[in-house]
């Protein structure tokens, strides 16, 4: 079964550093998606995006976040310049459409840790 | 706007007993989906079912029920017999209307099922 690929796993940084985080969508998926979950809590929103711009954005997603796609396969999230509170696991999604019913796949995640 | 509520935060049963997990949420789109994840302790979200809202039977996979109550917007999920490896957090969600661009889902805030041999 196709898959949502994330890399890296596991991700260490010092605050004040950029980070990349990177995501390969199911190949005929249209439509992607960033989530956030801070350590024991819930799954949030963070932005969608389809034929290469932002859809939607959470208040979350401030100008610190930024998306890309820079190459037609991955989709990364970027974050300028990390606070502690960044920490969180991230995990990127893909749709074929815009509607769920044909089908939403969440990537395994990537662990962000700001030090 | 759309919320989802599982009210329980943490339960904790001995191996062989039932287990059910309530889901409760508001919507008022006509048209909507609701989904159960799992996530073990590796951290990752296992997709256990996707439901809509025009569907109300209830569904069964093989120790796992779900229990869709559209009158009482509860869509309810049952294990049957636990086993040790049913330990996770499980996530309850909800589909943004339709007619808002790329859907989004709203998740709950989890519930910590563990499970004692």
């Amino acid at each position: 079964e196709p898959e949502v690929t994330q890399t890296p796993s596991h991700q260490v940084t010092q605050m004040g550093q950029e980070v990349i985080l990177r995501c390969v969508p199911i190949s005929n998926h249209l439509y992607f998606y960033w989530y956030r979950q801070i350590l024991g809590q819930k799954v949030e929103f963070l932005v969608s995006f389809y034929n290469n711009e932002i859809s939607e954005k959470s208040e979350i997603f401030d100008d610190q976040f930024s998306v890309e796609r820079p190459d037609g396969s991955n989709f990364t999230l970027k974050i300028r310049s990390t606070k502690l509170e960044d920490s969180a696991m991230y995990f990127c999604a893909s749709s074929h459409s815009n509607r769920v019913r044909y089908g939403y796949t969440f990537g395994s995640g990537t662990r962000l840790t700001v030090v | 706007a759309q919320k989802v509520t599982q009210a329980q935060t943490e339960i904790s049963v001995v191996e062989k007993e039932d287990v059910t997990l309530d889901c409760v949420y508001e919507t008022r789109d006509t048209t909507y989906y609701l989904f159960w994840y799992k996530q073990p302790p590796s951290g990752e979200l296992v997709f256990l079912i996707r439901r809509n809202s025009f569907d109300e039977q209830n569904e069964i996979s093989g120790r796992y029920s779900w229990n869709f109550q559209k009158s009482t917007s509860s869509f309810n999920f049952t294990i049957t017999a636990s086993q040790v490896v049913d330990s996770a957090v499980y996530f309850c969600a909800l589909s943004e209307p339709e007619i808002q661009g790329a859907q989004k889902l709203v998740f709950g805030q989890g519930t910590r099922l563990t499970i004692n041999p």
